[in-house]
């Protein structure tokens, strides 16, 4: 059974940094893409960036290109989403989702980990 | 950057009853349009790819349909799991460019 277990949310101040982390099991994690999503209720659904099986590709959403980094661990079965210059519309659920291998869709989702960004 | 947009906004069905929500492209996008389901409380699950195609475990009375600017999902007999939120997926694959629709809400009449 695929399972993806984020952690790391937490309340931070603006312009504060922070670190979310994503553990795979079920699945031969560097086999697939991933990618992290996140989810506000000003914002909706919000793809945020996606990493290659090898580490070699990300790629960003406009809205945090310059101030998010996605890495992965493959030793680790782990995924990474380091995050600086937090504003308050960095508030969100980030999710922790496995690529279909195929095409980029989301075949499997984690439970999500809460980062709020407020003084 | 192609913007999604779903209708209704909400949809008020009866349990037993069809449910059809519709999913527009500002531009075309061909198939490359997903689904998802998200139940209160949980995150979101994939239903349909590739405009039509379901996703491993997804029963029969969910359908998906339309190519280019225009995409329905269908579900043919709702069930009590099946009231919930909806978002459409545009996925491109170069340059990435995966954008979500803002949602339908599909609730008990």
């Amino acid at each position: 059974e695929v399972q993806l277990v984020e952690s790391g949310g937490v309340v931070v101040q603006p312009g504060g940094s922070l670190t979310l982390s994503c553990e795979a099991s079920g699945f031969t994690f560097d086999d697939y893409t991933m990618h992290w999503v996140r989810q506000s209720p000003g914002r909706g659904l919000e793809w945020v960036a996606l990493i290659s099986w090898d580490a070699a590709n990300t790629y960003y959403a406009d809205s945090v290109k310059g101030r998010f980094t996605i890495s992965r661990d493959n030793n680790k079965n782990s995924l990474f989403l380091q995050m600086n210059s937090l504003a308050s519309e960095d508030t969100a659920l980030y999710y922790c989702a496995k690529d279909d291998g195929s095409n980029y869709v989301f075949d499997h989702w984690g439970q999500g980990t809460l980062v709020t960004v407020s003084s | 950057e192609i913007v999604m947009t779903q209708s209704p906004a909400t949809l008020s069905v009866s349990p037993g009853e069809r449910a059809t929500l519709s999913c527009r492209a500002s531009q075309s996008v061909s198939s490359d349009l997903a689904w998802y389901r998200q139940k209160p409380g949980q995150a979101p699950r994939l239903l349909i790819y590739g405009a039509s195609t379901r996703a491993a475990g997804i029963p029969a009375r969910f359908s998906g349909s339309g190519s280019g600017t225009e995409f329905t999902l269908t579900i043919s007999s709702l069930q009590s799991e099946d009231f919930a939120v909806y978002y459409c997926q545009h996925y491109n694959n170069w340059p990435p460019s995966l954008t979500f629709g803002g949602g339908t809400k599909v609730e008990i009449k």
